[in-house]
């Protein structure tokens, strides 16, 4: 099984701050890379699909990189709505593997 | 609107069997490859299942294979998973999710629905 690492674990942020997060899978998995945004009682959201592309409707704070095992997600300049916790996941081949997920709390 | 929804969920005893449903609307349901993920309380999320669009392929994660059971009927636009010889690690809630295609990103999700095993 493909493992998916994520780090940080939980970080904690301002309004306004850019931050990175970073997912190293175990091996090779192209650009099956998908990132989600999860809130406290709510289902997942799609942010970026094939490691880079934005999920319609979602804002350009967010942004994606990487292929092959590394990967990161951006978000250019927090808001308040952008506090949650985001996973990452490959879709190269099953079991679709997720990262252990990163808090992003406020500073 | 474009939507899933799952119900089934509730509390059973270990050994006992629950079967989830997840109803789809909105879209082409017969066109789309479908998933189960689930989250164990204060966990993170762990893929459970897919199943092809025309229900001829199926895949499971080794926690749960041969104990659970995907299906699907497209007739009536409904997703399915039979969970059988449940055990207390199997609580969590159920989430069904819609599978993109080209790039199998699970890009519509339903609400949850909540299996206590205990």
């Amino acid at each position: 099984d493909i493992q998916m690492t994520q780090s940080p674990s939980s970080l904690s942020a301002s309004v306004g701050d850019r931050v990175t997060i970073t997912c190293r899978a175990s091996q090779s998995i192209h650009t099956y890379l998908n990132w989600y945004q999860q809130k406290p009682g709510k289902a997942p959201k799609l942010l970026i699909y094939a490691a880079s592309t934005l999920q319609s409707g979602v804002t350009l704070r967010f942004s994606g990189s990487g292929s092959w095992t590394d990967f990161t997600l951006t978000i250019s300049s927090l808001q308040p709505e952008d506090f949650a916790t985001y996973y990452c996941q490959q879709s190269y081949n099953t079991p679709y593997t997720f990262g252990q997920g990163t808090k992003l709390e406020i500073k | 609107q474009v939507q899933l929804v799952e119900s089934g969920g509730g509390v059973v005893q270990p050994g006992q069997s629950l079967r989830l449903s997840c109803a789809a609307s909105g879209f082409t349901f017969s066109s789309y490859a479908l998933h189960w993920v689930r989250q164990a309380p204060g966990k993170g999320l762990e893929w459970v299942a897919v199943i092809s669009y025309d229900g001829t392929n199926k895949y499971y994660a080794d926690s749960v294979k041969g104990r659970f059971t995907i299906s699907r009927d497209n007739s009536r636009s409904t997703l399915f998973l039979q969970m059988n010889s449940l055990r207390p690690e199997d609580t969590a809630v159920y989430y069904c999710a819609r599978d993109e295609v080209l790039w199998r990103s699970f890009d519509l999700w339903g609400q949850g629905t909540r299996v206590t095993v205990s």
